[in-house]
């Protein structure tokens, strides 16, 4: 069954500096998609980021971009320019290509200080 | 563009009821999925609907059942609640396309909070 991990319950930046959430996947498929979620203390998951397994290029969305090393199944997520408002708890999830089964990491929370 | 809704925010039982949760989805969507996220957890896949059927389950016992309406939109029910069964409750909505499975970004809903006593 595929795992995801994220290996950094917590995690701290600077206003305006860059910060890098991991997160580490097991499978044994080759078509897949990784996501990034990021859920408020309002709870509601936003998809911060969506990454198809079968492209080589990194995924970026404004100021959220990822390192998708696929041969290392790791899936990590950098927020560059933090801002007060991108403290949440952040969710990195496995989305096989063959069922309808997502799988998220346990989170990393982080926290923003001004 | 109308965005996920659930109803209610919250919600408190007791051990052995039986409870409803409700869901929207968003305009344009067909596709629902129900997550339960235990407090300081990512979310667990329950199940998700597509075309008024269930189409996939995640490790949860039968007394979790779910329904689709010709609308879109999604109850999950749950008999026989158990303590352990006090979560935050999530549903998403995509479209899918033909049955097609991984190309469907999922929008969540945010969320129902059930305690069970």
């Amino acid at each position: 069954a595929q795992t995801v991990t994220q290996s950094q319950p917590e995690m701290s930046v600077q206003e305006a500096e860059t910060v890098t959430l991991s997160c580490t996947y097991d499978t044994s498929e080759s078509d897949y998609y990784l996501f990034w979620y990021k859920q408020p203390p309002s709870r509601q998951m936003i998809l911060v980021i969506r990454q198809e397994a079968y492209k080589q290029q990194n995924a970026t969305e404004n100021r959220f971009s990822v390192n998708f090393q696929k041969a290392a199944k790791s899936f990590s997520l950098k927020i560059s320019d933090s801002q007060l408002g991108d403290a949440a708890m952040y969710f990195c999830a496995y989305r096989s290509a063959y069922n309808n089964d997502m799988r998220f990491g346990a989170g990393t929370r982080l926290t923003v200080k001004p | 563009e109308t965005g996920v809704t659930q109803s209610p925010t919250h919600l408190i039982k007791t051990r052995g009821q039986q409870v409803t949760l409700r869901c929207s989805s968003q305009s344009g969507h067909n596709t629902v999925s129900w997550y339960q996220q235990a407090l300081g957890q990512g979310p667990q896949f329950i199940f998700q609907y597509y075309r008024e059927e269930e189409n996939g389950r995640g490790n949860f016992p039968p007394r979790f059942s779910g329904l689709q309406f010709p609308n879109y939109s999604s109850e999950l029910n749950v008999n026989a609640l158990e303590l352990d069964d006090s979560a935050l409750y999530l549903c998403a909505s995509s479209s899918k396309r033909g049955g097609s499975t991984g190309t469907d970004t999922q929008y969540f809903g945010p969320g129902t909070r059930l305690t069970v006593l």
